[in-house]
C-alpha cells in the first residue's frame, strides 16, 4: 500500500496564475481532506470531500475549490494566485463510516511557491 | 472554534533523556492525534487518542478529557527524534485543528 499521495512535490508560479494539485487517498479510504501549512505554523483546514461533493470547509475563500473523482482521489485547485498562498498544501484521506472517528493519514505535501 | 495550544514551542535536549510535550485545548473532541513533522515536511501520525494512554515503542501518548489536556512522552530519546510533533484535535465539523507545533532537537 503506498499510503497517501501526492503530486506534484515542489511546484512554482506566479501571481495570477492557476494552479492544481493532486492527492490519491490510501487503499480502502473515500474520504480526503485538504489542509494548508505556511511556513512556521500548523496547518489550517481547507475543505473535505466524500462521495464527490464538498461536505465541510474551512475559513478560505472561493478562490480554492476542489473535486473529487469516482476512485476518490481529489484535486485542488487554488486561482488567481496570491504571495500569500505560498504553503505547503498536504492532503489526508480516511475512511468513513462505523461508529466512531477514523483516523486521518497524511500524505508527503505540494510545497507552492508563488512569486 | 477550538484553540490548541502546545508546550513547550521548541525543546533541545541531551540524547538519553526523557522528554514530555503537552498540548491543551479549549473545546471538547471526539479524537486527539500526534502527529510527527519532518524538515521534508510529510507528516507521520504517531497516535489518535480518544481516552486514557497508548504506547508505541519508546513513544507514550496520554489524554485527559476532562482536564482537555494530552501529553506525548518519548523515552530514550535520539537525534532522530528531532522532528517537529503537532498536536491535532477533531471536534465540530470543521476538519482537524492544529497546534503550532513543538520543535524538538536531540544532540548527541
Amino acid at each position: 500500500d503506498a499510503g497517501v499521495t501526492q503530486s506534484p512535490t515542489h511546484l512554482i508560479k506566479t501571481r495570477g496564475q492557476q494552479v492544481t494539485l493532486r492527492c490519491s487517498p490510501k487503499s480502502g479510504h473515500d474520504t480526503v481532506s485538504w489542509y494548508q501549512q505556511a511556513l512556521g505554523q500548523g496547518p489550517q483546514f481547507i475543505f473535505q470531500y466524500y462521495e464527490e461533493e464538498e461536505r465541510q470547509r474551512g475559513n478560505f475563500p472561493d478562490r480554492f475549490s476542489g473535486h473529487q473523482f469516482p476512485n476518490y482521489s481529489s484535486e485542488l485547485n487554488v486561482n488567481a494566485l496570491l504571495l500569500g498562498d505560498s504553503a505547503l498544501y498536504l492532503c489526508a484521506s480516511r475512511k468513513t463510516g462505523g461508529s466512531s472517528y477514523n483516523e486521518q493519514f497524511f500524505g508527503p505535501g505540494t510545497r507552492l511557491t508563488v512569486l | 472554534k477550538n484553540e490548541v495550544e502546545q508546550s513547550p514551542q521548541n525543546l533541545t535536549a541531551q540524547e538519553g533523556e526523557f522528554i514530555t510535550i503537552n498540548c491543551s485545548y479549549s473545546v471538547g473532541i471526539s479524537a486527539l492525534h500526534w502527529l510527527q513533522q519532518h524538515p521534508g515536511g510529510g507528516i507521520v501520525s504517531l497516535f489518535m487518542l480518544s481516552s486514557g494512554k497508548k504506547k508505541h515503542g519508546r513513544l507514550i501518548a496520554t489524554i485527559n478529557i476532562q482536564e482537555k489536556h494530552s501529553s506525548l512522552h518519548i523515552t530514550a530519546s535520539h537525534p532522530r527524534d528531532s522532528a517537529v510533533y503537532i498536536c491535532a484535535v477533531k471536534g465540530g465539523a470543521d476538519g482537524l485543528t492544529f497546534g503550532k507545533g513543538t520543535h524538538l532537537i536531540i544532540q548527541p
